[in-house]
């Protein structure tokens, strides 16, 4: 596609309740990353996964966080057990290649958890 | 740690003013560094980056940025404000395990432009 797409755009759920979301990277992007915006706080980064290599996990704040890239393209960030403090925009990026090379940004999943 | 200060959570300018933002960075090598804007309801735009060369880059709809080393700073600049720069703005620091490219942000300044 022309730009990274980012589902759904806005999801609210309940306390303790799994959420998916999902990123559709730039075509021939290789490296795709996940960043957390929380009301009033900059981004945050999550995970980064570079082609086949073990992605690098080191920003998940948790371990009901987990994310998935299948087949070198589409990502799913899974959160599990959902708590309130949760509730943020969640940011997929692309890139080329890592190593400097310039992200692209979706526009991001809002999460709500209720 | 790599880290990120912006410093101005909250700036306001008239339309046709001059601006700088202010961005300070902590980190052990040598920084790619970059500046994003991110407009109500829109993603994340870059308006420039430094990763190497000549120290004052040039970006998008005017933005310039200058990288003083010995001051850790990357400061954005634009000579006359218009009123569709109001924005947040989030300055970058690229870093990670080698060949990896995670940025950390600052906090973000948001710009009002006022007529």
């Amino acid at each position: 596609g022309a730009g990274v797409s980012q589902s759904p755009s806005n999801k609210v759920t309940e306390k303790g309740k799994d959420v998916e979301l999902r990123c559709d990277p730039i075509s021939g992007h290789t490296a795709l990353y996940w960043y957390r915006q929380s009301l009033g706080q900059g981004l945050e980064f999550l995970i980064y996964f570079q082609g086949n290599s073990a992605p690098d996990k080191s920003g998940l704040p948790s371990d009901r966080f987990s994310a998935e890239r299948t087949g070198g393209s589409v990502s799913t960030l899974t959160i599990q057990r959902t708590q309130q403090e949760d509730s943020a925009v969640y940011l997929c990026a692309s890139s080329l290649e890592a190593s400097g090379r310039q992200q692209f940004f979706g526009p991001g999943t809002r999460l709500t958890v209720l | 740690a790599q880290s990120v200060t912006q410093p101005d959570i909250h700036i306001t300018v008239s339309e046709g003013a001059s601006l700088e933002l202010r961005c300070n960075y902590s980190y052990g090598a040598t920084p790619y560094l970059f500046w994003y804007v991110q407009s109500p309801g829109q993603g994340l735009q870059l308006l420039l980056k430094y990763f190497s060369g000549d120290t004052l880059v040039q970006g998008i709809k005017g933005f310039e940025a200058e990288f003083k080393r010995s001051q850790s700073s990357f400061n954005l600049r634009k000579p006359s404000v218009h009123w569709s720069d109001a924005a947040e703005y989030f300055c970058a620091v690229g870093a990670g395990r080698a060949g990896a490219n995670n940025l950390f942000f600052g906090t973000g300044t948001r710009l009002t432009v006022i007529p």
